[in-house]
């Protein structure tokens, strides 16, 4: 079935490192969309992209969504330790004539002080 | 304008009883999704509800049930629980119109079976 995917799954980082994302779905997404879960919490609404191509910035964070659609990756620059939690990509995915939003696997993000 | 409520946050139950959860989306949202998080699954989708009918499902048995009320109020119920079912389950809701809607999540419910 189609299945939208993230790597890597964990992330150390020093504080004040850049830290990446990527996002990859087996098939066209007509959108994707972006939440951070923070540790003990429940994931809350980054960003959404809908254009081949595009790029969104969010303050130290840089949202791209592929030319073919079918990948995106989210880069925080100068990580701090805000930045802790598990980033999840989400696209709706066909199923059966209606779609469902599918999320990615996660990244979680651990920031070393 | 009020968010995402979940009741309870904590639930303890053992293999075999049944469970109960509810989620109260944002006013005027119709639609709510359910999905089960583990540490190793990540979000797993449950099903969506939508003007009180399932509109769709994922791969779960059918011991996982929901349904949704006139006030778009939802509950899910799992029958004859399972160790693998302790997970958190969190409810999100929006307007349920289009699928480039962003999602708001409740709080949660954490399921331990024992």
């Amino acid at each position: 079935g189609q299945q939208v995917m993230q790597i890597p799954q964990y992330q150390h980082v020093q504080e004040g490192e850049d830290f990446t994302t990527y996002c990859n779905s087996s098939t066209t997404l007509s959108n994707i969309q972006w939440y951070k879960q923070r540790p003990g919490g429940h994931p809350v609404f980054l960003i959404q992209l809908v254009k081949s191509g595009e790029v969104k910035k969010q303050k130290r964070l840089t949202f791209q969504f592929g030319e073919a659609k079918k990948n995106s990756s989210l880069h925080i620059t100068a990580t701090q330790t805000t930045d802790v939690g598990t980033y999840f990509c989400a696209g709706p995915v066909d199923s059966g004539g209606y779609q469902k939003v599918t999320f990615g696997t996660g990244t979680k993000l651990q920031v070393i002080p | 304008k009020a968010g995402v409520t979940q009741t309870p946050r904590y639930l303890i139950k053992t293999r075999g009883q049944q469970v109960t959860l509810s989620c109260s989306p944002i006013s005027g949202h119709r639609s709510v999704s359910w999905y089960q998080q583990t540490p190793g699954q990540g979000l797993q989708f449950l099903f969506e509800y939508f003007s009180e009918t399932q509109r769709n499902k994922g791969n779960f048995p059918g011991r996982f049930s929901g349904r949704q009320f006139s006030n778009s109020r939802s509950e899910m119920n799992v029958s004859t629980l399972e160790l693998g079912d302790s997970a958190l389950y969190l409810c999100a809701s929006s307007l349920g119109l289009t699928w480039d809607e962003k999602l708001f999540f409740g709080s949660g419910t954490q399921l331990s079976v024992l």
